[in-house]
């Protein structure tokens, strides 16, 4: 099925540890998005792109690094994850930038706990 | 205080029931958007809006632009509308504000 696929669905890591998110999607829509969404509080945007190979800093980027390397894929990194980073992911598409009929793509959602 | 503010942050109704969610927005807006998560985590868009009001089988929208303010209608509620609907405001400079979201629950 056409979409949006993130992975891993779940993860726990242990501060100080190193791990990267990984989003596909085979719609070819040059817009990708990461958000996180946290308890009481409305989905934040961490870093989005507009295009392969570009990348630009949402509201909360700080902690994350993002890669565009191929138009479908595009990647979360936590260097040194911290227990403030545990939060539930979503990463999303769209062929253009939330406006006129387009419509957003989101994944299923990474559950990543920090310990 | 949030730009977008959704109420109730939690509802509960009966099978049948007609259903309101409530979304306000302190801020100028170029659209509305009305979001729904689904318990396994998936989000899908359910309808954009800059005016008016808009109809999608059991599910309808209002948006009124003076009074900042936007309605998600449900009629004839079913269990498999238990999720949470978020609200998005579009501003200007492509920023997109999310609300907390409404966690709906209907039981049958």
């Amino acid at each position: 099925n056409a979409g949006v696929t993130q992975t891993p669905k779940f993860r726990v890591l242990k501060t100080g540890q190193s791990m990267t998110l990984l989003c596909a999607q085979d719609m070819n829509h040059e817009y990708m998005y990461w958000y996180r969404q946290d308890p009481g509080m409305g989905l934040r945007l961490i870093h989005y792109s507009v295009g392969e190979g570009t990348t630009a800093k949402g509201e909360v980027p700080d902690g994350y690094n993002v890669s565009r390397l191929k138009k479908q894929n595009f990647l979360l990194g936590l260097e040194s994850a911290a227990p403030s980073q545990t939060s539930v992911y979503f990463c999303a598409s769209s062929r253009a930038w939330f406006r006129g009929a387009n419509e957003a793509f989101f994944g299923q959602g990474t559950r990543l706990t920090v310990v | 205080k949030n730009e977008v503010e959704q109420s109730p942050q939690n509802l509960t109704a009966q099978e049948g029931e007609f259903i309101t969610i409530n979304c306000s927005y302190s801020v100028g807006i170029s659209a509305l958007h009305w979001l729904q998560q689904h318990p396994g985590g998936g989000i899908v868009s359910l309808f954009m809006l800059s005016s008016g009001k808009k109809k999608h089988g059991r599910l309808i929208a209002t948006i009124n632009i003076q009074e900042k303010h936007s309605s998600l209608h449900i009629t004839a509620s079913h269990p498999r509308d238990s999720a949470v609907y978020i609200c998005a405001v579009k501003q200007g400079g492509n920023k997109l504000v999310f609300g907390a979201g409404t966690i709906l629950r209907v039981k049958s």
